[in-house]
């Protein structure tokens, strides 16, 4: 079964300060993924990896940077957090190899902006 | 771009009767991946079915879907609901033409089942 771990799984921030969501994957995946959920809008992707070194800008970039150190873990850090950054944010890996991956999710970091 | 069309945002059904999850998606491409992923409260999201051939139904875990193509639809179907199916329901297009595995996901669909 993959694996797909988050952390914190709940941080709450300030307005205009810096944080930094971590996720870990221990199943080798080559892809790596950030999505935020929010009612009415599904999943929606922030950035993406193809591998260690890699990021790729997503569908919603915009106030996010990402981080791949490594194969096993993906980064993702808000310089300046905002009240509208206030999500749930997951992560997800999956194998690479095509189109018909299946992506596994991480548990969720639920993130509150003040 | 691809786009995934979700039509219900809440489904309420009382136990036992047909389960049907509407989703339609667009794409350029002629050979899409189209996808099912269930979100249940406190858990992660994980795949529930997914498929590429062009009517054949697909099934697990007691839903099914069936592709196709000339209807741009991939429903999710299951013929009598039980309690423990209420969650969010997600349908997704995958990027066929980059081939990057990256997903397109609809606005999701949370199905609540009632006694």
């Amino acid at each position: 079964e993959a694996a797909v771990t988050q952390s914190p799984r709940n941080k709450v921030a300030v307005t205009g300060g810096k944080v930094t969501l971590s996720c870990n994957q221990t199943n080798n995946h080559n892809n790596m993924y950030w999505y935020r959920q929010d009612t009415g809008h599904g999943l929606r992707l922030i950035h993406y990896s193809y591998g260690a070194g890699s990021t790729e800008k997503g569908d919603i970039p915009d106030g996010y940077k990402a981080s791949r150190p490594s194969q096993e873990n993906f980064s993702l850090i808000l310089e300046l957090a905002t009240p509208s950054q206030t999500s749930v944010y997951f992560c997800a890996s999956g194998a690479g190899t095509g189109y018909q991956d299946t992506q596994y999710f991480g548990p969720g970091t639920r993130l509150l902006v003040l | 771009g691809d786009s995934v069309t979700q039509t219900e945002g809440l489904v309420t059904l009382t136990e036992g009767l047909p389960v049907m999850l509407n989703c339609t998606y667009q794409t350029i491409y002629s050979n899409p991946f189209l996808f099912w992923y269930v979100h249940y409260l406190n858990e992660s999201p994980r795949l529930l079915l997914k498929s590429s051939t062009d009517n054949k139904r697909t099934e697990h875990q007691g839903f099914h879907a069936t592709l196709h193509k000339s209807s741009s639809s991939f429903h999710l179907q299951k013929s009598s609901a039980q309690l423990s199916d209420s969650a969010l329901y997600y349908c997704a297009l995958s990027e066929a033409g980059a081939n990057t595995g990256k997903l397109t996901f609809g606005h999701g669909t949370i199905l609540r089942v009632h006694p």
